[in-house]
């Protein structure tokens, strides 16, 4: 059964450092999305990214985040500068379509740890 | 306005047992509400989604139950099993007409614990 996979597994950073969290949608899907969950916390959306472009982002996702797909497979999340809050699991999604009712899919997460 | 609000936090259910999970919502605009199933070191994965046009949907041992009027809806997981175990998030998204992008907007979960 194809799945989202998403790597590294577990990723310890500095603060003020730069992270590149990496996603592989699943192959036919065409619309990517980042969420995070803070320990203990809800799941949070972050932002979704349709035909190389951002269709929505939260308040959360400011300039120092950004995606990209910089091939036909992989979706990356970069934090710029990681600050202690970006301590979090991030979680990569992938639906066929955008319609509402089209499941999205999401990966096992990377756990973040900022220093 | 965004927001939908998840209770219990955790639940403790014998096996057999009923478990029930409550979710709430304000925003008139949802049109989907999906119930995810996480366990430990998993993402969340679909368990099962209702339309506001129904008031029940089953599938198997799950239930959800869907109050429009109230913009309430709860998920109902009979005869309880040990390897039902997990994390149970509901969600809600809006119509994508009216919609940019389709997001999903979490409750807080509710950690299920079912003793055998």
């Amino acid at each position: 059964e194809p799945e989202v996979t998403q790597t590294p597994s577990h990723q310890v950073t500095q603060m003020g450092q730069e992270v590149i969290l990496r996603c592989v949608p699943i192959s036919n899907h065409l619309y990517f999305y980042w969420y995070r969950q803070i320990l203990g916390q809800k799941v949070e959306f972050l932002v979704s990214f349709y035909n190389n472009e951002i269709s929505e982002k939260s308040e959360i996702f400011d300039d120092q985040f950004s995606v990209e797909r910089p091939d036909g497979s992989n979706f990356t999340l970069k934090i710029r500068s990681t600050k202690l809050e970006d301590s979090a699991m991030y979680f990569c999604a992938s639906s066929v379509s955008r319609t509402v009712y089209n499941e999205q899919f999401f990966g096992p997460g990377t756990r973040l740890t900022v220093l | 306005q965004q927001q939908v609000k998840q209770s219990p936090q955790s639940l403790i259910v014998q096996k057999g047992g009923i478990s029930i999970i409550n979710c709430a919502y304000e925003n008139t605009a949802f049109d989907y509400f999906p119930w995810y199933q996480q366990f430990p070191g998993k993402g969340p994965a679909l368990l099962i989604a209702i339309r506001p046009d129904v008031s029940e949907k089953k599938e198997g041992r799950f239930t959800i139950s869907f109050n429009k009027s109230a913009k309430q809806f709860s998920l109902h997981i009979m005869d309880s099993q040990p390897g039902d175990s997990a994390t149970y998030f509901c969600a809600a998204t809006e119509d994508m007409i009216k919609a940019a992008g389709n997001k999903l907007t979490f409750g807080g979960g509710t950690r299920v614990l079912v003793k055998p």
